[in-house]
This record gives structure tokens, sequence and C-alpha cells, in this order.
């Protein structure tokens, strides 16, 4: 089964600092999403990128897949306290399937 | 449009009750799904259903049994409550599955004593 791992777990940032959030995974990667849940509530759709090489931005974040599609990377420029939440990873495990699997999820801090 | 609503927003169980946890989409969207969050695990995907009348088990299917009798309506029933089943369960809908961004309910909190 597909494995998703995200690094770091957790994250301290200063608010103003760029940060990534990484998700790794032991397979090939069909459709790679980013959500953000905001602590206590449901998960709010990012972004998602399907093509090895996609970059996508919105706003101060923006998510690449990388050419080999097993990796994909989160990354906010100067954050702002409402960037706060956990950042979680979801991929399809493979093509032709209607599961979605999840990352761990990565908690966020932004200290003003 | 509410968008994707659940009830109850907290529950606390005791061992070996039953409950049903409601989901609801006004957004005639064909695939529904449940997840439970856990510490540390991320979401994992309990049931999913394509369509009215079509159910499926995903990574954690056990104790648990769902039911797609309208698109609208997607209830998740606990049949003998666990405190392993104690977590935070979110129902979630999509237009199809995956090719589109899901949409989340605000999450039930349960507690099984």
């Amino acid at each position: 089964s597909q494995e998703l791992e995200q690094s770091p777990q957790s994250l301290i940032v200063q608010e103003g600092k760029n940060l990534t959030i990484n998700c790794t995974s032991s397979k090939t990667l069909y459709g790679l999403y980013w959500y953000k849940q905001k602590y206590g509530e449901g998960l709010i759709f990012l972004m998602m990128l399907q093509k090895g090489g996609e970059e996508k931005s919105h706003e101060k974040i923006t998510a690449k897949l990388d050419e080999k599609k097993q990796q994909s990377s989160l990354h906010i420029t100067a954050s702002q306290p409402s960037h706060a939440g956990i950042y979680l990873c979801g991929a399809r495990p493979d093509n032709a399937g209607n599961m979605l699997t999840f990352g761990g999820g990565t908690r966020l801090m932004v200290k003003p | 449009n509410a968008g994707v609503t659940q009830t109850p927003k907290f529950q606390v169980l005791k061992t070996g009750q039953s409950m049903t946890l409601q989901c609801a989409q006004d957004m005639n969207h064909e695939y529904m799904s449940w997840y439970r969050q856990d510490p540390g695990m991320g979401l994992r995907l309990i049931h999913y259903s394509v369509g009215a009348g079509i159910t499926d088990q995903g990574e954690v299917p056990n104790g648990y049994n769902v039911s797609r009798s309208t698109t609208e309506d997607f209830p998740l029933r606990l049949l003998s409550a666990a405190p392993s089943q104690t977590s935070v369960y979110f129902c979630a809908s999509s237009t199809r599955p995956y090719i589109y961004e899901q949409y989340f309910g605000p999450g039930t909190r349960l507690t099984v004593t």
C-alpha cells in the first residue's frame, strides 16, 4: 500500500519567515492534493498537482510535484499567523482507484 | 448551499453502545467518504460511496457500516463502540472521485469510554 511521509511533523516559525513542508511517497503519485486544517475544524482544499514538474501557486503558497512524481513540497513565503494550522498531503494509490491516502500532517505555528 | 454537514459535533459513548453519525451534502456530489483522524496518523479512509446504492470499504472499515440510499446522505454506523474508535470523524464529498477537490464537513469528535 502507498505510504505518505510528511516532514517536518511540526514547525514553529517567526512571522515573515519562509518555510517548506515535504511530502514523500513510497510509490508513484497519481494526483497529489494539499489540504489545510485549522485547529478543531475540517479540511480546506489548497491545491492539486497531477503532472511531474507541475507547480501551482495561490497567494503566498506554492506547491511543486517533482519530475519523478514521488515527492511534493509546499512552500510558504513571508508566513503570517493566518497560515497556522495542520497541512496534509493526500494522494491516490493508483491511477484507477477511488481511494485517497493521507500523510500524517505537519503542524505549523507562526509566532507574531 | 450548506455544503457538507455533520451531526452531532460531539458525542460520548459507552463501550458496546451503537450510534449513527450523520452526513449530508447539498451539492449533488456523487462521491462521498468517511475518514477518521487520529493524532499523528493523518486521515484514514473508512468507507466510501461512488453513488447512491454503491458503497465500498476503505483502509479501516472494521466496526463500521455505511449505506447510501440517497445522493445527499451517507450515514456511518458504529455497531458496538470500542475505545479504539475514539477519534474525530470527517465526512467528505466531491463531484467525481479524486479528479476534483473534496469538500469536508466540520467533523464529529467521538469519545468511547
